[in-house]
């Protein structure tokens, strides 16, 4: 069965402290995977999409990393408005269905 | 920004009626989706939808559940008789070309008395 593990499930950095996220994934064939941010009571919002193992996908101050097993969601020197869950989901060979984890629930102290 | 958009933000009802849920997905999209996240839980994938039919459903997404794209813009998810078990945000959301670039909307939360 396809299946998809974040963790931690909840992570306390102060601010400035660098931290990574991970999914860990098994399917059968991944087709792409994808991070989220979801805000308390609203909708997941789109962060980026990794396709092939080694590749790399930047945003400010997020960094995405992918191996054949896994990946990785880098803070690097979060800020407090970075204080959300960050989910992770895959699309396998030959679906349409995205399977989501159970997500990360970041916090950031000023 | 474009963006995706759903009614009501919350709705009660009561267990046994009939619920439809509405989104209207952005405008030159073509792949539609509706996703459940019970609270405190992950977010479900129930159903897609693509070229006016379902591309693919969940075990979630039984018989008390359909999908409709009544006109050109809005999309709707029905369910036919409501259990306490259905209580949960729902999720709307739509892509164009790009696998993952979904874009959800706010969500209606769904509670079942």
């Amino acid at each position: 069965e396809d299946q998809v593990t974040q963790s931690p499930e909840a992570l306390r950095l102060q601010e400035g402290e660098s931290s990574s996220l991970n999914c860990s994934y098994t399917v059968s064939g991944l087709r792409g995977l994808f991070w989220y941010r979801q805000d308390p009571g609203k909708g997941p919002e789109f962060l980026f999409t990794l396709y092939s193992a080694g590749e790399e996908k930047e945003k400010e101050r997020l960094k995405a990393t992918l191996t054949k097993k896994e990946s990785f969601l880098h803070i690097t020197a979060p800020k407090p408005e970075d204080s959300a869950t960050y989910l992770c989901a895959v699309i396998t060979s030959g679906t349409y269905k995205y399977i989501f984890g159970t997500g990360t629930r970041l916090k950031v102290l000023a | 920004e474009p963006e995706v958009t759903q009614t009501p933000s919350h709705q009660v009802t009561q267990m046994g009626q009939e619920v439809i849920l509405r989104c209207v997905p952005i405008s030159n999209h073509l792949y539609f989706y509706w996703y459940r996240q019970i609270l405190g839980q992950k977010v479900e994938f129930l159903v897609s939808f693509y070229n006016n039919e379902i591309s693919e459903k969940s075990e979630i997404f039984d018989d008390q559940f359909s999908v409709e794209r009544p006109d050109g813009s809005n999309f709707t998810l029905k369910i036919r008789s409501t259990k306490l078990e259905d209580s949960a945000m729902y999720f709307c959301a739509s892509r164009g070309t790009g696998f993952g670039e979904q874009y959800f909307g706010p969500g209606t939360r769904l509670t079942v008395t």
